[in-house]
């Protein structure tokens, strides 16, 4: 079974901390993906990775950044949390035959 | 950016009843996929439908695919209280790096 795992699953920091997210997938994908999801909003992609060292910009970048030094690791670094950044992040790495693996979500909270 | 927009936002039915739940993209897709997530957890990878497929079963599952409406349909036959959750379409850009997901639809299946 592919595992896609995230370092907390519950999360909480205070504004202008720098907080860092960390996914892990270990069936050898290339791509990865970072989401948040918000009520009434959907996912909404923030960046992904095609391949070591390679990051894109998704839909909603701004106040994010990313890190893919390994394959099987892709970070997400809120370099200085905000309140608007409460949310639920969901890691997914996709396999060649399409679809995605989805991690079980990290919920940060702001305060 | 394309976003896939559910229909309904929630559904409520008794076991045993056919759930069917509507998707509606905006631009051309590579592919379309069902994903379902129980509450506070990731999303699990149901069903991916192909641009020049019409129809795919899975067990319950009937995803149905009319590109020249840019919609798509989920049936669960025989519903079942576990199938309560959330299940949420995303259509894969042509470019297939890009997933975009709707809002999601609510189900509930009560006993």
């Amino acid at each position: 079974d592919v595992k896609v795992t995230q370092s907390s699953r519950y999360l909480v920091k205070r504004t202008g901390e720098k907080v860092f997210l960390e996914c892990v997938q270990d069936m050898d994908h290339e791509n990865m993906f970072w989401y948040r999801q918000d009520p009434g909003l959907g996912l909404r992609l923030i960046y992904f990775s095609y391949d070591v060292k390679m990051k894109e910009k998704g839909d909603i970048p701004e106040g994010y950044s990313v890190s893919r030094e390994k394959k099987e690791r892709f970070s997400l670094i809120l370099e200085s949390a905000s309140t608007n950044q409460t949310s639920m992040y969901l890691c997914a790495s996709r396999p060649p035959a399409g679809g995605r693996y989805f991690g079980p979500g990290t919920r940060l909270t702001v305060l | 950016s394309q976003q896939g927009e559910e229909d309904p936002q929630a559904l409520s039915i008794q076991e045993g009843e056919n759930a069917t739940m509507n998707c509606s993209y905006k631009t051309s897709i590579n592919n379309l996929q069902w994903y379902r997530q129980n509450s506070g957890r990731g999303l699990v990878h149901l069903i991916l439908i192909r641009s020049n497929e019409r129809e795919k079963h899975s067990g319950r599952l009937r995803v149905t695919l009319d590109t020249s409406k840019k919609s798509s349909s989920l049936l669960i036959t025989a519903s079942r209280a576990a199938d309560t959750a959330s299940y949420f379409c995303a259509s894969t850009s042509l470019s297939g790096y890009a997933l975009n997901f709707g809002k999601g639809t609510s189900l509930l299946v009560t006993p």
